[in-house]
This record gives structure tokens, sequence and C-alpha cells, in this order.
């Protein structure tokens, strides 16, 4: 089963909006990791939190991650067109594996 | 550097036929990634090697998929023979250490 599971599954939003994605997890984890797929493309890192932190940002991304609750989510502010994509959580279990989730669609519709 | 970089970038082949996908990490990595990407599935981690050796093969769906990293530079995943339900798209990816990989454009795999 997959150790990520992002939710919801799809997400539709006007531009300018904000947009929030959840990952949950099973297992324990050194570092949690969010990525975007456009369409047809391969992924594309976006910021990575460790297991001791709690929040971090870059740019319009914030990240927070509750490893009581196995918990991740991202957050995109003001939201635009190009933010349409696929994102996934990907979580660092050790030994080098990386497991992805199942992802979330956005759509950011102008 | 180019990034990772995939070939071929479309493969169409019949039934019972072999494939060989090819992967060039990006100069200085020492992780290699195999994915599939369907939408039934979502991205299935295929086999992953740590400095050129194999360390996780458990994704590998049957025999039928091989894979090697004869050098820091080059791998191949093979499959043998090809069945419709293999088509996908492929991804290779690379890191340095455990963080973050950097992903190939991917090879979409057509067996008909």
């Amino acid at each position: 089963s997959q150790q990520g599971e992002e939710d919801p599954q799809a997400l539709s939003i006007q531009e300018g909006e904000n947009a929030t994605m959840n990952c949950s997890y099973k297992t324990s984890i050194n570092n949690l990791q969010w990525y975007r797929q456009n369409s047809g493309r391969g992924l594309v890192h976006l910021i990575l939190i460790r297991s001791n932190e709690r929040e971090k940002h870059s740019g319009r991304l914030r990240v927070t991650l509750d490893t009581s609750k196995k918990s991740s989510s991202l957050l995109i502010t003001a939201s635009r067109a190009a933010d349409t994509a696929s994102y996934f959580c990907a979580t660092d279990e050790g030994y080098q594996k990386v497991t992805f989730g199942t992802g979330t669609k956005l759509q950011v519709i102008p | 550097d180019a990034g990772v970089i995939q070939s071929p970038r479309h493969e169409v082949t019949e039934m019972g036929q072999e494939v060989t996908l090819r992967c060039k990490p990006i100069s200085g990595h020492n992780s290699l990634f195999w994915y599939r990407q369907t939408m039934m599935r979502g991205l299935e981690l295929l086999i992953y090697f740590n400095n050129n050796v194999p360390i996780d093969d458990s994704g590998m769906p049957e025999d039928r998929f091989s894979a090697k990293m004869p050098n820091a530079s080059f791998s191949t995943l093979k499959i043998q023979p090809s069945e419709p339900r293999d088509s996908a798209v492929y991804f290779c990816a690379s890191s340095y250490s455990r963080y973050e990989q950097y992903f190939g454009p991917g090879t979409r795999l057509t067996v008909t």
C-alpha cells in the first residue's frame, strides 16, 4: 500500500485563492518532501522538511509536519494558473528509500 | 548540467518484443531510481541503486523486468518479453544521498 496518501485527490480553485493539500503516512520518517508534476513531465522537487521541523516556507509554499499525527500539509498561497499540476508527498523512511504518495491534482482556474 | 537524460522518449512495440530503456543520471549523484507511472497504480518505485549497486528491487513486477547500472553514468531497464500491461510512463531519477530526486522527462511505453 502507499506510504503517503494525499487528500483531496483533486482540487479546483480560482486564481488568487489558497490551495491546501494534505498527506498522511504510516511509518516513521527521516524527512518528507513535496513534488510537483506538470502534465506529461517528470516530477520536480519543491521542498523538504525534516522530521525535527514543524514548519517550513519557500516563496508561496508553506509546509507543515506533525509527526505525532503522521501528517503533513502543503499550502500554496495566492495561486496562479501556472500552479495547475499534480502534487505528491514523498516520505524518506531511511536506507535511501523514498516512497511517493498518490497525489493531489490541482486545477487553478484563471 | 543537462539534468537526467532518458531515451527513448516514446516507444511503441509489439507484445513479446524486448524493450530497453536508458538513463543517464546527473553527474555526481550517487543514487538512481526507476519508477513506473500509470493512472491505475500511480507512481511505483521499481528499483533503486546506490553507488551502482542495486539496493532494493522489491518493486520489480516480475522476472521479465531487469535493471543494470554498469557505471555511475548509465543505467538500463529491460523488459523481456513485453506485455500490454507494461504500458506506462517510466521515469528515471537521480539524487545525491537521500535528498531531493531529480527526475528525467520519462519514457512513454506502449505495448500493443
